[in-house]
């Protein structure tokens, strides 16, 4: 049982690439979440998916663009990175109802954007 | 907009000394409350939550919190830190009837051994 996976770990991007952040997890949840985490700003949302074939978009959608492939997966698209893109990436999936309601993280995907 | 404060964002104690952290949070209707913690080079995790019931909850590593409604307050208490609870912490809400959760910019605790 992995939980939430995320690929790659870090990665260097010039100014103009593009480049797919991968989020899977195995627990069978419905919702799926990312989220930018900023010094001195937190956790920040930029989209999620209630359930597969549904997305929304966050607090700071602008710059990205997001597939849920299915329902164990949920990728991240930046089409032409910028130096304010510079961010760690988390993918967090949850089982909301109930009892459970948590989050569960990735390890985070470091980006720096040059 | 719907918000969370966390009024700490960096706090250094010795072991042993209490620790409460403070969060507050706007929103008028019912809420799903939570802390999450990050420890150093881990993954942030579930440190408890909240949803009904008595408003003290207890968590993992000794941790409670107390939910005062009148205050949209959920502030985070352990009476005796150890060395081993320097981490980022995170306030987090989900009102209800929605799918987004709502983090605080979370306070980071360094515990001096």
């Amino acid at each position: 049982n992995a939980g939430v996976t995320q690929t790659p770990k870090f990665q260097v991007l010039k100014t103009g690439q593009s480049m797919t952040l991968q989020c899977a997890q195995d627990m069978n949840h419905n919702s799926m979440y990312w989220y930018r985490q900023d010094p001195g700003m937190g956790l920040r949302l930029i989209y999620y998916s209630a359930s597969e074939g549904t997305t929304d978009k966050g607090e700071v959608p602008n710059g990205y663009n997001v597939s849920r492939l299915n329902k164990r997966e949920f990728s991240l698209r930046l089409e032409s990175a910028a130096p304010s893109q510079t961010s760690v990436y988390f993918c967090a999936s949850s089982d909301q109802g109930g009892y459970t309601d948590t989050q569960y993280f990735g390890p985070g995907t470091r980006l720096t954007v040059l | 907009a719907q918000s969370v404060s966390q009024h700490n964002h960096h706090v250094i104690l010795s072991e042993a000394a209490s620790l409460e952290l403070g969060c507050n949070y706007s929103y008028g209707g019912t809420v799903n409350l939570f802390w999450y913690v990050q420890y150093p080079g881990q993954h942030l995790q579930l440190l408890l939550k909240y949803f009904s019931g008595d408003p003290l909850v207890k968590g993992i590593k000794g941790f409670e919190a107390e939910f005062i409604k009148s205050k949209f307050s959920f502030n985070l208490r352990k009476p005796s830190v150890q060395w081993s609870d320097t981490a980022e912490y995170f306030c987090a809400v989900r009102p209800s009837g929605t799918y987004k959760y709502i983090f605080g910019t979370g306070t980071r605790l360094k515990v001096l051994a």
